[in-house]
């Protein structure tokens, strides 16, 4: 299984602004996903793009991928502070198991 | 609303006794994982299953087993607890491919001293 390596592995902002958060892979995947976790919870899914789509929105979400460089990066817009948690990007790929990295700590500030 | 449950939310062990951490799902998933989750190291992934009486090993299933005798339930096992097993236990489901998207539960926090 292949992990996935977010970055920045810390980020804090004001309420109101904007959050990127990057993700990095190794080998070829057929999707990639994005999940929310707060605090001492379980992880909740926010997005999935396949191997074959290049950008994707859900609501103030956008999710983009770049197969040829391995990499996704996750935007969060007009960040409230409800928007404080940890988020975990998951490639998969033929097995189709994800796997997860560390995670980058959100903290929205209000 | 669709859920995968686990049945105990903190749990308090001693070393060397037996534990189950039980998990069920309600979504007809084909698919059911057990991680770890730990400070510093992200989740680790134990075993999954991708039926009922299968089983596949993880990046790190020493110390551990696992029991799938019905779809909707996946056990995890620790045969003898140590102090090292020590962690946040998160149990998941889905489709095959996982085409949906992964459905976590809300972890089981378990302490073994």
């Amino acid at each position: 299984s292949q992990q996935g390596e977010e970055d920045p592995q810390a980020l804090s902002i004001q309420e109101g602004e904007n959050a990127t958060m990057n993700c990095s892979y190794k080998t070829s995947i057929n999707n990639l996903q994005w999940y929310r976790q707060n605090s001492g919870r379980g992880l909740v899914h926010l997005i999935l793009i396949r191997s074959n789509e290049r950008e994707k929105h859900s609501g103030r979400l956008r999710v983009t991928l770049d197969t040829s460089k391995k990499s996704s990066s996750l935007l969060i817009t007009a960040s409230r502070a409800a928007d404080t948690a940890s988020y975990f990007c998951a490639p998969s790929g033929g097995s189709y198991i994800p796997t997860f990295g560390r995670g980058t700590s959100l903290i929205v500030h209000p | 609303d669709v859920k995968v449950t686990q049945s105990s939310r903190y749990l308090v062990k001693r070393t060397g006794e037996k534990v189950f951490l039980e998990c069920v799902q309600d979504m007809d998933h084909e698919n059911m994982f057990w991680y770890r989750q730990d400070p510093g190291l992200g989740l680790r992934l134990i075993y999954f299953s991708y039926d009922v009486k299968m089983k596949e090993k993880g990046d790190i299933p020493e110390g551990y087993s696992v029991s799938r005798e019905k779809k909707e339930r996946f056990s995890l096992i620790l045969e003898s607890a140590s102090t090292n097993q020590t962690s946040m236990y998160l149990c998941a489901s889905s489709f095959p491919g996982g085409i949906y998207g992964y459905t976590f539960g809300s972890g089981t926090r378990l302490t073994v001293v």
